[in-house]
């Protein structure tokens, strides 16, 4: 069956530092990928998407993403954290049947040190 | 900014009553889902609607049923709560389904605690 999996449930950086979150899924047909973000007592909303195309994908607030197909990973990076990006991140895959639900990562917290 | 609006956002309540989750959505989406997120856990589908009068059960088995008889409004009843479904429920909707490449937009969430 299709999975996700999101490596580290919390990742802590400095202001300023990279932002790597790391994504992989299993599936044996290229998926739609997302990544969405949760802020402190909000819904999910979406960052990043990618369907076809290009492989780097660019987001929202400086955000991007690479699709490797040969590693089945679609990591999270971020040149520069900022204080407003602590959040808990959610990958997400598009299942193998093609049906119409998505399948979520177990999220991961990022915190983000002044 | 998602038009899409979950009551109530906190409830407390006790071991057997009835409750209802309200979700509503101003974009005339067809699609609206229903997840349910623990700490540390991924999000669970429970229900899916594809539109007025349409409802499925999600991939994680849930004793809360749902109606569809608006397109803007899909709330979720749990007729006897117990401990067991305390949770936060995600109500979502999109226009496009979202296994297909499509964008859900989120509520705010229901966090239910059951005593």
């Amino acid at each position: 069956a299709q999975s996700v999996t999101q490596l580290g449930s919390h990742v802590s950086v400095s202001e300023g530092a990279l932002v790597l979150l790391r994504c992989n899924y299993s599936s044996s047909v290229p998926p739609y990928l997302f990544w969405y973000v949760q802020y402190p007592n909000q819904g999910l909303q979406l960052l990043l998407k990618y369907t076809t195309g290009a492989t780097l994908v660019k987001g929202i607030n400086g955000f991007e993403a690479e699709f490797k197909k040969s590693e089945t990973s679609f990591h999270l990076t971020k040149p520069s954290a900022h204080m407003s990006d602590a959040a808990e991140y959610f990958c997400a895959v598009s299942p193998e049947d093609s049906s119409y639900k998505l399948i979520f990562g177990s999220g991961t917290r990022l915190l983000v040190r002044p | 900014e998602a038009d899409i609006y979950q009551t109530p956002r906190y409830l407390v309540i006790g071991t057997g009553k009835k409750i209802t989750l309200e979700c509503s959505q101003t974009m005339g989406h067809d699609k609206m889902y229903w997840y349910q997120q623990d700490p540390g856990m991924e999000l669970h589908l429970i229900h899916y609607s594809y539109g007025v009068n349409s409802t499925e059960k999600g991939d994680l088995s849930s004793e809360s049923t749902v109606s569809r008889i608006r397109t803007e409004h899909f709330p979720l009843t749990l007729e006897s709560a117990r401990p067991s479904h305390t949770s936060q429920y995600l109500c979502a909707s999109s226009e496009v389904a979202g296994g297909h490449g499509g964008e859900l937009f989120f509520g705010e969430g229901s966090r239910l605690t059951v005593l």
